[in-house]
């Protein structure tokens, strides 16, 4: 079981360009969450996904960011027109779902803009 | 929604002693308080974890102690070494898969030889 891969490890964007990252979640994991940590700082939370279907948004900065589950392929969450203040960890967790939330955290990406 | 408090931010032990780091939460209906571990520049890993039936969950040199009614859970490292230098963040949620986990701001904790 190779646990819960991310990528890019590291990501480096100029203001104003798009920055995807993927997460692929543990197997037999069908829960997908996302956290950012800004340096020295603790760990929020963004969103949280299913298969095909967000259900809870209530982290995510409602402009440029966004986030998806397709049925097929990894999570993923893209930000649009970076600026510098997106420069942070962006950690992917998954969990097995129903009757828990045990999450497992991926080796997260980090992302800088210049 | 939830909000966890996490003392103290920075705690420093000498090696061989214990070190307890607290946590409190607003959230009544929260069951599930699990603790992290952080070292620098790698992923949080799940160290411990208790559910609200339970005060009290023992594993090797680390305990978390539960105390619903007031709503604060507290971790214990007893023994401390050189590597349990890191940072370590409390958490909780209502479980179930419902929802994401709620973490406290971390305590960097050092351990001088």
């Amino acid at each position: 079981n190779a646990g819960v891969m991310q990528n890019p490890r590291h990501l480096v964007r100029r203001r104003g360009q798009e920055a995807r990252l993927r997460c692929s979640p543990m197997k037999g994991h069908s829960h997908v969450y996302w956290y950012r940590q800004l340096p020295e700082e603790g760990l929020k939370f963004m969103v949280y996904l299913q298969k095909e279907n967000i259900i809870d948004e209530s982290g995510m900065p409602k402009e440029r960011f966004s986030a998806e589950f397709p049925k097929e392929g990894p999570s993923i969450l893209r930000i649009q027109q970076v600026v510098r203040g997106d420069s942070a960890a962006y950690f992917c967790a998954s969990s097995p779902g129903t009757g828990t939330n045990v999450l497992t955290f991926g080796a997260g990406s980090r992302l800088t803009v210049l | 929604g939830e909000n966890v408090e996490q003392h103290p931010s920075t705690l420093s032990v000498q090696e061989g002693d214990s070190a307890v780091i607290k946590c409190t939460y607003s959230d009544s209906a929260s069951n599930y308080f699990p603790w992290y571990k952080q070292e620098l520049g790698k992923r949080p890993q799940l160290i411990i974890d208790i559910r609200s039936n339970v005060g009290e969950k023992k594993d090797q040199r680390i305990a978390v102690t539960l105390n619903k009614t007031a709503k604060h859970f507290s971790l214990h490292i007893t023994e401390t070494q050189p590597e349990d230098s890191a940072v370590y963040f409390c958490a909780a949620s209502r479980g179930g898969g419902a929802d994401g986990l709620t973490f406290g701001k971390g305590t960097h904790l050092i351990i001088q030889p």
